[in-house]
């Protein structure tokens, strides 16, 4: 079945260091990858995404490439801020026919706290 | 638009009692799941709707658990009867057809005692 590992945390930084989450997936299909963010109290949102391979996502100054080869969609910012602590969580979809991206499989997630 | 809600936000109940949690997805989106998130499971999926219609229930843990969707505005989960280990934070998140993403709700915190 298809499955998603991320790092184990929690991860704290000082702002302004650089993070990395790490991301790995197997998968039947040919995947599509998101990373999706939780603050205190909230649903998710989503981050960013890719659909295919070399793909890089990005949003918020964060990225993430879309490596086939190494089935991995690593997380990263070259800067964090203090209102970037929250739970981050990498999935995939394996969309067929008619399904939508809604379908996804979670990694356990990751907390990042950024400290000032 | 308000996004996907749910209601309520908090319950608390007692064992063997009946619950129902609400969901009212995004105006127009055809697809409707339900995920539960704890801490040893992390995110799971435990049912999703195409169109009103429940397309893959897989997820659902046992026949205590049963989800609907009567019409295309709203849909329920219902645990009768709850159970401490039900005790979890549930999600309801829409979707629209095509390459997309999925919409999350605030989720509904349930705590059986």
């Amino acid at each position: 079945g298809d499955s998603v590992t991320q790092m184990e945390g929690p991860v704290t930084l000082s702002e302004e260091a650089f993070l990395t989450i790490n991301c790995t997936y197997t998968a039947t299909g040919y995947p599509s990858l998101f990373w999706y963010v939780q603050y205190p109290g909230e649903g998710l949102q989503l981050l960013l995404k890719a659909t295919k391979a070399d793909d890089k996502g990005s949003n918020k100054g964060f990225e993430a490439t879309y490596r086939k080869e190494t089935t991995s969609f690593h997380l990263e910012k070259g800067s964090v801020q203090v209102s970037d602590s929250a739970v981050y969580f990498c999935a995939l979809s394996v969309p067929a026919g008619g399904t939508s991206y809604g379908k996804l499989t979670f990694g356990q997630g990751t907390i990042l706290t950024v400290h000032p | 638009d308000a996004g996907v809600i749910q209601s309520p936000r908090h319950e608390v109940t007692e064992m063997g009692q009946e619950v129902t949690l609400r969901c009212k997805p995004i105006s127009g989106h055809d697809y409707l799941f339900w995920y539960r998130q704890t801490m040893m499971r992390g995110l799971e999926l435990l049912i999703y709707f195409n169109n009103n219609v429940p397309i893959d229930d897989s997820g659902m843990p046992e026949d205590r658990f049963s989800a609907k969707m009567p019409n295309a505005s709203f849909s329920t989960l219902k645990i009768q009867p709850s159970e401490p280990r039900d005790s979890a934070v549930y999600f309801c998140a829409s979707s629209p057809r095509g390459n997309t993403e999925a919409f999350f709700g605030q989720g509904t915190r349930l705590t059986v005692v």
